[in-house]
Formats: structure tokens, C-alpha cells, sequence
């Protein structure tokens, strides 16, 4: 089957990094895309990896390696506003389409 | 560019009743995707659009139906609805994969209870 594994939870202080793991199941795997979201609002994409290596946008940066299924979000100086649940989703193609699984989400609560 | 929008924002149904939950959006693109969240849980791909006149089932399809109606609009029916049906519906569009780029951007949700 297909399924990706997050921790649920994280917790860091302002100013500090953080790394959030994923480790993915997927078959037909094309990428890997990381989505944050706040409590009560609609997921917002972050980044995305189809190559293994590092993507860096501003604070953000997320890693890939297809040969161990396993990608990392980077969050670097963290703000309060960077409390949100952030997800991982394996791109897959099947049956001619490409859809997302979503992971269960990880909870990152930023204190000062 | 208002993006993907969705009505309506809250619904209460009692079991059994029926409803639509709409989607449209402003992008010009061609894949449309409708996912529920549950709490604790992170989104379960229920149908999706790969273009328009087009239809598939995801993960969770049982209970739900969906119309392609133009390439602006993709609709989610719920026939019966059941309280196992109670969540959060959003609504996704795709931008097209170019390169080494990949999006979905999502609505503002719809949040559904059913009693």
C-alpha cells in the first residue's frame, strides 16, 4: 500500500532549527511535496523535491533521497507564526494520473 | 485571481439528507482534487479531475459522488449523508508540472456535520 510516516509532534523555541522527517511507501513515486497549514485554515504548499538533494526557499529547506524514501523539511529561524501542522505528501502517478498521499501531518508548536 | 474558492463554509445535515458542496477555479487548470480531513489525520484523497469531463476515484470514494461540470467547477455530492461523513472538505487544484514544480493549491475548506 501506499503510506508515509511524520512524527506527530515538535516543539522548538524562537530563533531555533528544526527538521521534520518523512519517510514514504509509495509506488509509481514522482516527488515529494511539503504543505503547512494553521490551525482552521486550508494547507499551503512549501516546497517540492522530484530530485535528491536540497530545495531552499527563504527560511525553508527540504531534502530527498529516493534511494533510503526518505525526505526532511528544514525550518530555519523560527517564529511563532511557524506554528502550524506541516505535511508531507508523495507524488505518485497511477492509472495515467498524478495525485498526492498525504502523511498525517506534524504539529509544531514554537515557544519564545 | 480569487484562487480556488468553495461553498458553502459550514454545513450541519441530519443523516440521511443530501447535499452539494461546490468548488471552483480561476487558474485555467486542468486537475481538480476533493480530499477530507479528519482530526489528527492528514488529507484522504476521496475523487479527482484530471481534466474536464473526466473523473476518478481516490482513497475514500464510498458515499460521495462528483461532476466535472466545466473546467472552472468540480462538485462533491453527498446522496445520504451519514455521520461518519462529519469533517473538513477541501477542495484542490493543480498546477500543471513543469520542470521540477509541483503545487496544489487548496480552498478554504468546508466543514461538515453530520448529526
Amino acid at each position: 500500500g501506499q503510506s508515509l510516516e511524520q512524527p506527530s509532534e515538535v516543539t522548538a523555541v524562537e530563533g531555533a532549527i528544526v527538521q521534520i522527517n518523512c519517510t514514504y511507501q509509495t509506488s509509481g513515486f514522482y516527488g515529494l511535496s511539503w504543505y503547512q497549514q494553521h490551525d482552521g485554515g486550508a494547507p499551503t504548499f512549501l516546497s517540492y523535491n522530484a530530485l535528491d538533494g536540497l530545495e531552499e526557499t527563504g527560511r525553508f529547506s527540504s531534502f530527498l533521497s529516493r534511494s533510503d524514501s526518505y525526505g526532511y523539511l528544514l525550518l530555519q529561524e523560527l517564529q511563532m507564526k511557524d506554528s502550524a501542522s506541516y505535511f508531507c505528501a508523495s507524488g505518485m502517478f497511477s492509472g495515467g494520473y498524478n495525485k498526492l498521499i498525504f502523511g498525517a501531518g506534524t504539529r509544531l508548536a514554537v515557544h519564545p | 485571481n480569487a484562487g480556488v474558492t468553495q461553498t458553502p463554509k459550514f454545513q450541519v445535515l441530519k443523516t440521511g439528507q443530501s447535499m452539494t458542496l461546490q468548488c471552483a477555479q480561476d487558474m485555467n487548470h486542468n486537475s481538480m482534487y476533493w480530499y477530507r480531513q479528519d482530526p489528527g489525520m492528514g488529507l484522504r484523497l476521496i475523487y479527482y479531475s484530471a481534466s474536464e469531463g473526466t473523473t476518478d476515484k481516490g482513497e475514500v470514494p464510498n458515499g460521495y459522488n462528483v461532476s466535472r461540470l466545466n473546467k472552472r467547477e468540480f462538485s462533491l455530492r453527498l446522496e445520504s449523508a451519514a455521520p461518519s461523513q462529519t469533517s473538513v472538505y477541501f477542495c484542490a487544484s493543480r498546477k500543471p508540472r513543469t520542470g521540477v514544480q509541483e503545487t496544489q493549491y487548496f480552498g478554504p475548506g468546508t466543514r461538515l456535520l453530520v448529526l
